[in-house]
C-alpha cells in the first residue's frame, strides 16, 4: 500500500537546522509532487513547500523563503525538508504528504499523509 | 494569498444530527476546494476534493457543495467517529495552497 514514513522527533536549540525525512513506498516516487507542511500546536496547518523528485524542481511557501530546502534521493525514494535558523515558533509538527496530481501536473490536494515528526525548539 | 474562513470554529452535536460547515474563500477559487478531517494526534485525511468528489473510502455521509468564494461541507448523520477537526484547503493558488482555521466537531 502506498505509504509515507517519516523521521522521529527532533530537538533543538534557536537557530540550529533541522533536516527531516519522508521514505515513500508503494508507488512510483518519481511520478507524484511531495508536499511539506506543518501544523503548531492547536493551530491549522501551513503549507511550506513542494518537490517534483522526478527533476528536483521545488516550489516554495514566501513564508519561508530563504529558510526551508526541499530535496529528494529517488534511488532511496526518499524526500527531506531542512528548514534552517530556527525559532520558538518553528516548533510543530511537521508532515510530508502526496500530491493526487500525476507529473507533471499536480493537484494540490493531498490523500496520503505521513504520520508526521514533532520538531521541539528550546534553549 | 487567498484565506480561507470557515465557521463556525467549533460546535457541538449529537450523534444523528445533521452538520454543516461553512468556508469562504477571500477570492473566487472555482471549485479548486478541499476538506480535510483530522483526529487528535493523527495525520489529517482527505475526505472530499474539488468541492464535492468523495474520496475513495469516504462514508457517502459527507458531502460537500459550492462554488466560487462560498463551499459546505454537510454531514447527514453525525456518527461517533467523526467528532474530529475539519479543514478546508484551497487548491487554486499555484504560488500557495492555503487552510482554513478548522472546525472542531465535538459532542453535545
Amino acid at each position: 500500500q502506498v505509504q509515507l514514513v517519516q523521521s522521529g522527533a527532533e530537538v533543538k536549540k534557536p537557530g540550529a537546522s533541522v533536516k527531516l525525512s519522508c521514505k515513500a513506498s508503494g508507488y512510483t516516487f518519481t511520478s507524484y509532487a511531495m508536499h511539506w507542511l506543518r501544523q503548531a500546536p492547536g493551530q491549522s496547518l501551513e503549507w511550506m513547500g513542494w518537490i517534483n523528485p522526478g527533476n528536483g524542481d521545488t516550489k516554495y511557501s514566501q513564508s519561508f523563503q530563504g529558510r526551508v530546502t526541499i530535496t529528494s534521493d529517488t534511488s532511496a525514494s526518499t524526500a527531506y525538508m531542512e528548514l534552517n535558523s530556527l525559532r520558538s515558533e518553528d516548533a510543530a509538527v511537521y508532515y510530508c504528504a502526496k500530491d493526487e496530481g500525476v507529473l507533471p501536473y499536480y493537484y494540490n490536494y493531498m490523500a496520503v499523509w505521513g504520520k508526521g515528526t514533532t520538531v521541539t525548539v528550546s534553549s | 494569498d487567498i484565506q480561507m474562513t470557515q465557521s463556525p470554529s467549533s460546535l457541538s452535536a449529537s450523534v444523528g444530527d445533521r452538520v454543516t460547515v461553512t468556508c469562504r474563500a477571500s477570492q473566487t477559487i472555482g471549485n479548486y476546494l478541499n476538506w480535510y478531517q483530522q483526529k487528535p494526534g493523527k495525520a489529517p485525511t482527505l475526505l472530499i476534493y474539488a468541492t464535492s468528489y468523495l474520496q475513495s473510502g469516504v462514508p457517502s455521509r459527507f458531502s460537500g457543495s459550492g462554488y466560487g468564494t462560498e463551499f459546505t461541507l454537510t454531514i447527514s448523520s453525525l456518527q461517533p467517529e467523526d467528532f474530529a477537526t475539519y479543514y478546508c484547503q484551497q487548491s487554486y493558488s499555484t504560488l500557495r495552497t492555503t487552510f482554513g482555521g478548522g472546525t472542531r466537531v465535538g459532542v453535545k
